[in-house]
């Protein structure tokens, strides 16, 4: 089973800073099963990135994600208020199949 | 635009079984062939129960294997959720959620279900 290592647990930074989460797999995973959400408090995650770089429905231009391999990236440009939250990846496996997440950033106003 | 809304039993006893419903609105059921459950304890993180293919039939994760049971009622447009022989280790927010690529696209607000021993 594949774990995913998420980097740092808490990123203090202030608005208007750039953002930097790592996700790290403990084997390959294909661009294609990685995904990153965030969720608030009292909220449900709301979907991200899908496939690693492509932004979901609705998601400002200011997130984007990189990555291939066992190192992923999820970058805020310029933080907004509304950015501090916890964020989570989440690989998808075939072997066994289904979804694992790693521990979750959270990013909180300095 | 799609919305999911989980209900069940707020508390439930130890060695129970949790029933808990996820009504689709704002679009078919069918309109997406995998939906799936997700659960999250308390302070933690983020646990994957498993999913259901509507042209085939459930996958689960295999820690939960032989408790879990994930079925859907196409005509009632709605996900349904069984989870035998619980614990207080089973207290989570329950959600659901419609697969979008190997992802999980929409979320429902979740329900809170307490296990008391």
């Amino acid at each position: 089973e594949i774990v995913l290592t998420q980097s740092p647990g808490t990123l203090s930074l202030s608005p208007g800073e750039r953002a930097t989460l790592s996700c790290r797999a403990s084997q390959s995973v294909s661009s294609t099963y990685l995904a990153w959400y965030q969720q608030k408090p009292g909220q449900a995650p709301r979907l991200l990135i899908y496939g690693a770089s492509s932004r979901a429905t609705g998601i400002p231009d200011r997130f984007s994600g990189s990555g291939s391999g066992t190192d992923f990236t999820l970058t805020i440009s310029r933080l907004e208020p509304e950015d501090f939250a916890v964020y989570y990846c989440q690989q998808f496996g075939t072997s066994p199949p289904g979804y694992t997440f790693g521990q979750g950033t959270k990013l909180e106003i300095k | 635009q799609v919305q999911l809304q989980e209900s069940g039993p707020g508390l439930v006893e130890s060695s129970g079984t949790l029933p808990l419903t996820c009504a689709v609105s704002g679009d078919s059921i069918s309109s997406r062939n995998w939906w799936s459950w997700v659960r999250q304890s308390p302070g933690k993180g983020l646990e994957w129960i498993g999913e259901i293919d509507l042209s085939g039939g459930p996958t689960y994760n295999p820690s939960l294997r032989g408790r879990v049971t994930i079925s859907v009622d196409k005509s009632r447009n709605q996900l349904s959720l069984s989870l035998t022989s619980l614990t207080a280790a089973d207290t989570a927010v329950y959600y659901c959620a419609r697969n979008g690529p190997f992802s999980l696209e929409n979320w429902g607000q979740g329900a809170l279900v307490t296990v008391s021993s």
